[in-house]
């Protein structure tokens, strides 16, 4: 069974802080993906990595894949209250199928 | 263009009841998928469809629950008789052509079997 874990699963910082949300497995996904979910919504993509080693950056927020692509980071820089939300990665498997892990809960505070 | 819908998007009915989620996927996508969380887990995968045909169905969690997406288009989801250990979220998502797509995901069903 593929498992992902996340730490830390929550997070309060101050606005302005600098973040890392890390994403974990023993497994090797063909790709992964980072979601942020709020309250009521479904999640809503934020980036795919593919490449072992990629690194993608959207705005403040910095996403890269581990080598053997089975872990993978997301920096914030800076961070606002409007970055707060429930942080997800989910690593796709070969079959197409996606497992999630548990997400992180971040709290950004003016 | 309209994204995943997804209908109830809260329903509570009694133990024993039947529910039915509908999702419409984003028009045109093949794959269709069904996840769910339950309080307090993370979200997991429940079955993956490619046009009407069930691709994984590895997911589902007991034959009390049964997905169908005749024609390829709309996918139902039933859960029939509902437990206490049901409720929760169930999210469809959808994305076209190969894996590595991205998925696009609902807003969710919320589901609570009292």
């Amino acid at each position: 069974t593929q498992l992902l874990e996340q730490s830390p699963q929550f997070l309060s910082i101050q606005e302005g802080e600098n973040l890392t949300v890390y994403c974990n497995s023993s497994s090797v996904f063909s790709s992964l993906q980072w979601y942020r979910q709020e309250p009521g919504e479904g999640p809503v993509l934020l980036v795919t990595v593919v490449t072992g080693g990629e690194v993608k950056k959207l705005k403040r927020l910095t996403f890269q894949f581990g080598d053997a692509r089975k872990d993978s980071s997301l920096h914030i820089t800076a961070a606002q209250p409007g970055d707060t939300g429930l942080y997800l990665c989910a690593g796709q498997d070969y079959g197409q199928n996606f497992v999630f892990g548990p997400g992180t809960r971040l709290s950004v505070l003016p | 263009e309209a994204g995943v819908t997804q209908f109830p998007s809260h329903s509570v009915i009694e133990k024993g009841q039947t529910v039915t989620l509908r999702c419409d996927p984003i028009s045109g996508h093949d794959n269709l998928y069904w996840y769910r969380r339950v309080m307090g887990k993370e979200i997991k995968f429940l079955l993956h469809f490619v046009k009407e045909s069930k691709q994984d169905e590895s997911g589902m969690p007991n034959n009390r629950f049964l997905a169908e997406r005749t024609g390829g288009t709309y996918s139902t989801l039933k859960v029939q008789p509902a437990e206490l250990e049901d409720s929760g979220v169930y999210f469809c998502a959808s994305s076209q052509g190969q894996a590595k797509n991205t998925i696009y995901f609902g807003e969710g069903s919320w589901l609570t079997v009292v």
